[in-house]
């Protein structure tokens, strides 16, 4: 079993829609949780941050931890077709070694 | 300010060549890490250096290793290159001093082995 799961999708949405995108983890020892952004040749970009539980709000996007569930989620509102990409969760397992889930591919059709 | 740069950003080898990538941080970053990232596995840790020293290596075999200067760029080798060594080797910079603080990845150097 993979220390951070994530369904690889492809998932594919109506321009408008809210998207939810979720991961699972099993290491309680994880406190840092982030969401990445990756286009296709290109390196992945930051999107959300988080420390151990709670909401995290940006713009349009919003990222959840629920550490009693050992779940994540990033929710965008309001998709837009340049968000088609490859979103990928990861954990912190310390000293920034990110571990990632397969990272879900998200399609934004207008 | 400048991101991440890596070099080159492709590259294509023979089996059994070695191979050295680098990796200049975001100024004012010191922890360097460095992931494979392949179809198969997705994106895997190899190592993470701050202050020159590593703290924290992947499992990888020991063809795998790296290094950190004292201008904090960092560079990663492979030795007796495998088929399946071709990917795409991102790395990623951060602040960080103890522990994790966001980390902002390169695009990354494309290896094709052949």
């Amino acid at each position: 079993q993979k220390e951070v799961e994530q369904d690889p999708g492809p998932l594919s949405v109506p321009e408008g829609a809210i998207v939810s995108l979720n991961c699972t983890y099993s290491n309680s020892a994880f406190q840092y949780f982030m969401w990445y952004r990756q286009y296709s040749r290109k390196g992945p970009e930051l999107l959300m941050y988080t420390y151990s539980s709670g909401n995290k709000e940006d713009g349009r996007f919003t990222a959840q931890v629920d550490k009693s569930s050992k779940y994540i989620s990033l929710f965008i509102r309001d998709s837009q077709p340049s968000d088609s990409a490859t979103y990928l969760c990861a954990a912190s397992g310390g000293y920034n070694k990110l571990i990632f889930g397969a990272g879900t591919r998200l399609a934004v059709h207008p | 300010k400048a991101g991440v740069t890596q070099t080159p950003r492709y590259l294509i080898k023979t089996r059994g060549q070695q191979v050295t990538l680098s990796c200049s941080p975001i100024s004012g970053h010191r922890s360097v890490s460095w992931y494979q990232q392949t179809p198969g596995q997705g994106l895997q840790f190899l190592f993470e250096y701050f202050s020159e020293t590593q703290r924290n290596k992947g499992n990888f075999p020991g063809r795998f290793s790296g290094r950190q200067f004292s201008n904090s760029r960092s560079e990663m080798n492979v030795s007796t290159l495998e088929l399946g060594d071709s990917a795409l080797y991102l790395c990623a910079s951060s602040l960080a001093t103890h522990d994790l603080t966001e980390a902002f990845f390169g695009q990354g150097t494309r290896l094709t082995v052949v």
